[in-house]
């Protein structure tokens, strides 16, 4: 099946600094990715949705300027978390899928502690 | 707007048992897919099974089937002969087609916890 990577998979970052975390699919083109945001025993909310070579298009009351989405090439996702701050700190997971796939496939996921 | 609701916050079942895992879910579209998805305590989301709406045949896949009642907007998953490694957190979601401006992106339910007992 086809793989997506997600990488770090545990960062922790001092409050104030920023973090990137890269989202790739290794053997297919990922036209549209996603990313999600869990909060511990909660459910995965849908922050932001990015296709190749196109601005993110972000879910309400998800701060663009903070969350950072880019998506130049057809393999590679990123999720810059800017000036983070302890209230930042969650599990962050990205899905990458092709125009023609109805399943989308997801990376391990990010646990992000902000200090 | 879509919503996918769960009404079990957490189930129990005994190895080798059935359960049933339920999940009900609001559209006005008839196009659309259907995915239970299973997070095990590593957090890695796993596919456990999709129904695409325009099919009437319920999905299968090994231990686990769904029933899909379409009309009462119901997707229901059954784990048949449960094993130990089946215990997770387990996701109804709801996608809409790739077309009339839609990102398809999956909408989630808030989940439900298997446990079972050996």
């Amino acid at each position: 099946g086809a793989v997506v990577s997600q990488h770090p998979s545990r960062v922790i970052c001092k409050s104030g600094t920023s973090v990137k975390i890269e989202c790739r699919s290794l053997d297919f083109q990922a036209t549209t990715m996603f990313w999600y945001r869990q909060f511990p025993k909660q459910s995965l909310m849908l922050m932001a949705t990015s296709n190749e070579g196109s601005k993110a298009t972000y879910e309400q009351g998800v701060e663009k300027d903070k969350f950072l989405i880019n998506h130049a090439s057809l393999t590679l996702s990123t999720l810059t978390v800017t000036s983070a701050h302890p209230e930042d700190s969650s599990f962050y997971i990205c899905s990458a899928r092709t125009d023609m796939n109805t399943e989308a496939f997801f990376g391990q996921g990010t646990r992000l502690t902000v200090v | 707007a879509q919503t996918v609701t769960q009404s079990q916050p957490e189930m129990s079942v005994q190895e080798a048992e059935t359960v049933t895992l339920s999940c009900t879910y609001d559209t006005s579209e008839s196009d659309y897919y259907l995915f239970w998805y299973k997070q095990p305590p590593s957090r890695q989301m796993i596919l456990v099974i999709r129904q695409e709406a325009y099919k009437q045949q319920n999905a299968t896949e090994n231990r686990f089937s769904v029933n899909f009642q379409k009309a009462a907007k119901s997707f229901s998953l059954k784990i048949s002969d449960s094993q130990l490694g089946d215990a997770a957190m387990y996701f109804c979601a709801y996608r809409s087609p790739n077309y009339g401006g839609s990102q398809g992106n999956l909408i989630f339910g808030k989940g439900t916890k298997l446990s079972v007992k050996p």
